[in-house]
């Protein structure tokens, strides 16, 4: 079975600042994705980047960026120029596509703080 | 906003009542799937519904239940509830069966008193 493991439970950043959540995750699969959610204090379930498996180039959407070790099964998320918009829970997600289930499993995520 | 919508966004009920949980998808996208978040079990998949079909299960009780009917909407239901089922239930949408792209709705929340 997968499992996604986040070892941190909480994190602070200065605004401005660089930060970087990490992400550990255990399967013997070898076709899937993974997923940085993000959630704000309204609770929605915000996909903020994703990055596949068999690409080895690293995922970047403006200010986040992956770190994806896939020998290491490490997949971190680095927020560049961190603001105070980006205080939110993040979760990292793992799908196995084309397995019977197709489902996201999540880590128990990490509550990122940005102080002014 | 996701294009996914959920009705109700709260809830209060009763121990051993029973509600339905309402979640329109995406215009286009044809599976809808269920995920639980609560504060002891983090956030975990429900069930997987396919153009109608159930696709797959995931730690849902046997007290709970889903849909998909023909207009693509789903409903979750929950009867016999307990304070333990209290819980944010969102429900996301994605195009086809691989979910690689699911988008969240704003979840209701459930509060079991």
């Amino acid at each position: 079975a997968q499992t996604v493991t986040q070892s941190q439970p909480e994190m602070s950043v200065q605004e401005a600042e660089t930060v970087t959540l990490s992400c550990t995750y255990d399967t013997s699969e070898s076709d899937y994705y993974l997923f940085w959610y993000k959630q704000p204090p309204s609770r929605q379930m915000i996909l903020v980047i994703r990055q596949e498996a068999y690409k080895q180039q690293n995922a970047t959407e403006n200010r986040f960026s992956v770190n994806f070790q896939k020998a290491a099964k490490s997949f971190s998320l680095k927020i560049s120029d961190s603001q105070l918009g980006d205080a939110a829970m993040y979760f990292c997600a793992f799908l196995n596509y084309g397995g019977a289930t197709n489902k996201l499993i999540f880590g128990t995520g990490t509550l990122l703080a940005v102080q002014p | 906003d996701s294009g996914v919508t959920q009705t109700p966004k709260h809830l209060i009920t009763a121990t051993g009542q029973r509600v339905t949980l309402r979640c329109s998808p995406r215009s286009g996208d044809l599976s809808v799937y269920w995920y639980q978040q609560s504060l002891d079990q983090g956030l975990q998949f429900l069930i997987h519904y396919y153009n109608g079909e159930e696709r797959a299960k995931g730690n849902i009780l046997e007290r709970f239940s889903a849909q998909q009917f023909p207009d693509l909407h789903s409903e979750l239901n929950l009867s016999s509830l307990e304070l333990g089922d209290s819980a944010l239930y969102f429900c996301a949408s994605s195009a086809g069966t691989g979910g690689i792209e699911q988008y969240f709705g704003p979840g209701t929340r459930l509060t079991v008193t």
